[in-house]
This record gives C-alpha cells, sequence and structure tokens, in this order.
C-alpha cells in the first residue's frame, strides 16, 4: 500500500499560484497518482491524474519526478473559491482501488 | 460522463432506528462502489466494497451487521444503518468507477449527511 504524506495546511492569496507536495515513497509500478478537491458536506471531485512527467488540464497541472516518490499538484492563479481540502491518492485502479487510502489532505485557504 | 449520485443528502433520524443510504450510477454500469465515512474535519475512511451479485467486504472493524449492504443492480447500491446511534452519525460517501477503463479515477456521490438523534 502506498501511503501518502500532504502538508495539513496551506495558505495563499487570491492570483497567486500554489503548489502542493505529496510523497509517496512506497508507490508501485503499476500505481497511478490522483488529485482530488473536496468542499465542505461535498464528496471528493476529481482533479487530476497521473503516472509520471506532467499531465496538464484545464484547471491544474501535475508534476511527477522520474523517481516518482513525490508528486505536485499546480494550481494557477487561485480564486477563493479554490479553498477547500486536497487528497492526494496512490494506486491502481481497478485491481487495488479497495486498498487506496486517503491520507490527511491539505486544507488549502485562499484569502482575498 | 461519470456521475455518481446519492440520496438523501441529508437525513435525521432518531436513535434505535434504520436509515437507507441509496447511491447510484447514472450514466454507466458499477460492478463495484465503495463505501465511506467521514467524520468532521477528518479523512475519508473506507468501510465497505460493494460488489454487485455478491456479499460486500468489509474492512476491519466495521460491523456487517450495523452496515448492511446491498448491490441488487449494476447501478444501485444501498447502505442501510441499522439500530442507529448518535455515535453513527457522520457524513457518508459512496464512489464508484466506470468498468473496463484501467486507470479510471473513482467518481464520487456528493455525500450523506447523517444526524442520529
Amino acid at each position: 500500500l502506498a501511503k501518502t504524506t500532504q502538508p495539513i495546511s496551506m495558505d495563499s492569496y487570491e492570483g497567486q499560484e500554489v503548489n502542493i507536495t505529496c510523497s509517496h515513497n512506497n508507490i508501485a509500478t503499476n500505481d497511478y497518482i490522483t488529485w482530488y478537491q473536496q468542499f465542505p458536506s461535498q464528496g471528493p471531485r476529481f482533479i487530476i491524474q497521473g503516472y509520471k512527467t506532467k499531465v496538464t488540464n484545464e484547471v491544474a497541472s501535475l508534476f511527477i519526478p522520474a523517481d516518482r516518490k513525490s508528486s505536485t499538484l499546480s494550481l494557477p492563479r487561485v480564486s477563493l473559491s479554490d479553498t477547500a481540502v486536497y487528497y492526494c491518492l496512490v494506486g491502481d485502479i481497478p485491481s487495488s482501488a479497495s486498498k487506496i487510502i486517503f491520507g490527511s489532505g491539505t486544507r488549502l485557504s485562499i484569502r482575498p | 460522463g461519470a456521475v455518481v449520485s446519492q440520496h438523501p443528502s441529508w437525513v435525521i433520524c432518531k436513535s434505535g432506528t434504520s436509515v437507507k443510504i441509496e447511491c447510484r450510477s447514472l450514466d454507466f454500469q458499477a460492478t463495484t462502489m465503495f463505501w465511506y465515512r467521514q467524520f468532521p474535519k477528518q479523512s475519508l475512511m473506507l468501510m465497505a466494497t460493494s460488489n454487485e451479485g455478491s456479499k460486500a467486504t468489509y474492512e476491519q472493524g466495521v460491523e456487517k451487521d450495523k452496515f448492511l449492504i446491498n448491490h441488487a443492480s449494476l447501478t444501485l447500491s444501498t447502505l442501510t444503518v441499522t439500530s442507529a446511534h448518535p455515535e453513527d452519525s457522520s457524513f457518508y460517501i459512496c464512489s464508484a468507477m466506470p468498468p473496463g477503463q484501467l486507470h479510471s479515477p473513482l467518481h464520487f456521490g456528493n455525500g450523506t449527511r447523517l444526524t442520529v438523534t
């Protein structure tokens, strides 16, 4: 099981770029890295997923170094609505979906 | 695509009664769904894996007779909290993954807030 470690909380301001790093030293060869966003009283929402190098979509970028032991979620020009908890998950779907563990997540607070 | 719906979004019940929570995959068939519980300011904890047409697999420490899971169709899984007590008050979330898609991310419902009085 690939355990993940993230900062408990982060603060930033509107318009800034925010980078949240996740450590996953025990990542397995078949594991993918997936990031979710969760607002209070809502289910987690998929943000981005990657295996190696860099992945970019309309809301975020995901940077994964060659050793894959960590990953960084990059949120460009954050706004107040990006205040949420962000979870980094590591695992192989579907074979080990039940073994994917939610870590503590990072509570991101954006200030005006 | 890949929408997962939960119902109800919130429910209040009296201690000793049972409450059923539904999880539906709206635009795909899900042979496997997952049920989580989340207490305030804490992370999601996997309770059980729901398998269509077979018994659910419960995580260690989760009472299968208290949290009844039924996955009778490819688009519906239900979680019934039996003889609910105030300590069962929590946020319950389900997830599912579209079949046949390697490495497809899990898709989550919007959760059900259960309050037991």
